[in-house]
């Protein structure tokens, strides 16, 4: 079935410092792929998206591209800021049934 | 634009209490999703409503577990009994669009503690 892994956290870094966060996802057929944000005591937003393989989603500064190939979609970030801090999942969304998966989560510190 | 609302923000019951969650979507999106979210993990999906009608309820434990959405608007999540596993936070998401474009909009969810 379909799944998405993603490194396990917490992350933590010094603000302005460059963020990567991997995401890999097995998966039948051609998934749509996200990140998505929880920041402390609100709910999950949509960070960014991309619908095809070499799409580029980006969103506040963050990037990530769907590489077929290598089935990632890592998230990346030049510099981050204090306010970033926060849970960030990874997604997939298979178009044949209209569900999305979740990956764990990964949390993210910035240190001012 | 009203976001997704959803009520209570937390909840404390013991073991075999029942408990009720209420969630409004944002006016005009037709999907309505349930999902549960367990410390430490991603959100599970619950149930999924087009409309009033249920399209996906396949991981809802509806032996304690139900799920309506009356006039195809709010929606209410029941637990009846509830067991210790089910402390998580319960988020209700919609969408205006089906067919697996995604773009589920989340509320701020439930937390409910069961002690």
């Amino acid at each position: 079935g379909n799944s998405v892994t993603q490194m396990e956290g917490p992350v933590t870094l010094s603000e302005e410092a460059f963020l990567t966060i991997n995401c890999t996802y097995t998966a039948t057929g051609y998934p749509s792929l996200f990140w998505y944000v929880q920041y402390p005591g609100e709910g999950l937003q949509l960070l960014l998206k991309a619908t095809k393989a070499d799409d580029k989603g980006s969103n506040k500064g963050f990037e990530a591209t769907y590489r077929k190939e290598t089935t990632s979609f890592h998230l990346e970030k030049g510099s981050v800021q204090v306010s970033d801090s926060a849970v960030y999942f990874c997604a997939l969304s298979d178009r044949r049934d209209d569900k999305i998966i979740f990956g764990k989560g990964t949390r993210l510190h910035i240190l001012p | 634009e009203a976001g997704v609302a959803q009520s209570p923000r937390y909840k404390i019951i013991e073991k075999r209490q029942s408990v009720a969650f209420w969630c409004n979507p944002i006016s005009g999106h037709a999907t309505l999703y349930w999902y549960q979210q367990i410390l430490g993990q991603g959100p599970k999906l619950l149930i999924q409503f087009q409309n009033n009608g249920v399209v996906d309820d396949s991981q809802l434990p509806k032996d304690r577990f139900s799920a309506e959405r009356l006039k195809g608007v709010d929606s209410t999540l029941k637990i009846q009994p509830a067991k210790l596993e089910d402390s998580a936070v319960y988020l209700c998401a919609s969408s205006l669009l089906g067919g697996g474009k995604g773009e589920q909009y989340f509320g701020p969810g439930t937390r409910l503690t069961v002690t």
